[in-house]
């Protein structure tokens, strides 16, 4: 079983649209969280972490569940320019550290 | 200010040469991570630093990949007898001590004929 799990989709959206993706880690002493995005052909660039509490930053909220070892990043208001894959990344430690990353989900957002 | 920077961007090599690759961390940023990711795949990771040590080294794949960084900078990544599987974008990555937000150079494409 892999270390963090995601769905590689694809997820083909309409604009508009709000998509929700999932992804699970198995290590329960895993201590933070992050979603990273990743364009064709780029590097990955920070979306945003993930906090106990749940947090929003625009149109993106993510959330954690300790309790079922999974973190979330759902997605309002669908654009065209959100197409990408979305990286889940957990940490063991919250000072520096392995990272280790899923494979990704690819999100399409369609006209 | 500026980002992590890495170089070559591209390089294409013999089977059986030794390849060095470089990167600039951001300016401050003790971590410094490399990992490899083949077309289409996820990030597989390599080696992390803390400062100039290695704390872990468990993802290199072979004795053929080494890697050092000096003056708690700059790193080099060498792979000595280049196989066809080395393949793949070697990323970058650098973040502040007890920060674990890390951020991602441009990649080396190595191609290996």
């Amino acid at each position: 079983r892999k270390e963090v799990e995601q769905d590689p989709g694809p997820f083909n959206v309409p604009e508009g649209a709000t998509v929700a993706f999932n992804c699970t880690y198995s290590n329960s002493a895993s201590q933070s969280f992050f979603w990273y995005r990743q364009d064709c052909r780029k590097e990955p660039k920070l979306l945003m972490s993930v906090y106990s509490s749940g947090n929003e930053d625009g149109r993106f909220t993510a959330q954690l569940n300790r309790a079922s070892q999974y973190i979330s990043l759902l997605i309002r208001d669908s654009k065209l320019s959100d197409s990408a894959t979305y990286l889940c990344v957990v940490n063991l430690n919250t000072n520096a550290g392995k990272s280790t990353f899923g494979d990704g989900t690819t999100l399409t957002v369609k006209p | 200010g500026a980002g992590v920077s890495q170089s070559p961007s591209n390089k294409v090599t013999e089977k059986g040469k030794d390849v060095e690759l470089r990167c600039d961390p951001i300016s401050g940023h003790t971590a410094l991570y490399w990992y490899r990711q083949s077309l289409g795949q996820g990030l597989e990771f390599l080696i992390y630093f803390q400062g100039n040590s290695a704390p872990d080294k468990s993802g290199l794949p072979s004795d053929r990949f080494s890697a050092e960084r000096t003056g708690g900078s700059v790193s080099t990544l060498t792979i000595q007898r280049t196989q066809q599987e080395d393949s793949a974008v070697y990323l970058c990555a650098s973040s502040f001590a007890g920060g674990v937000e890390q951020y991602f150079g441009p990649g080396t494409r190595l191609t290996v004929t």
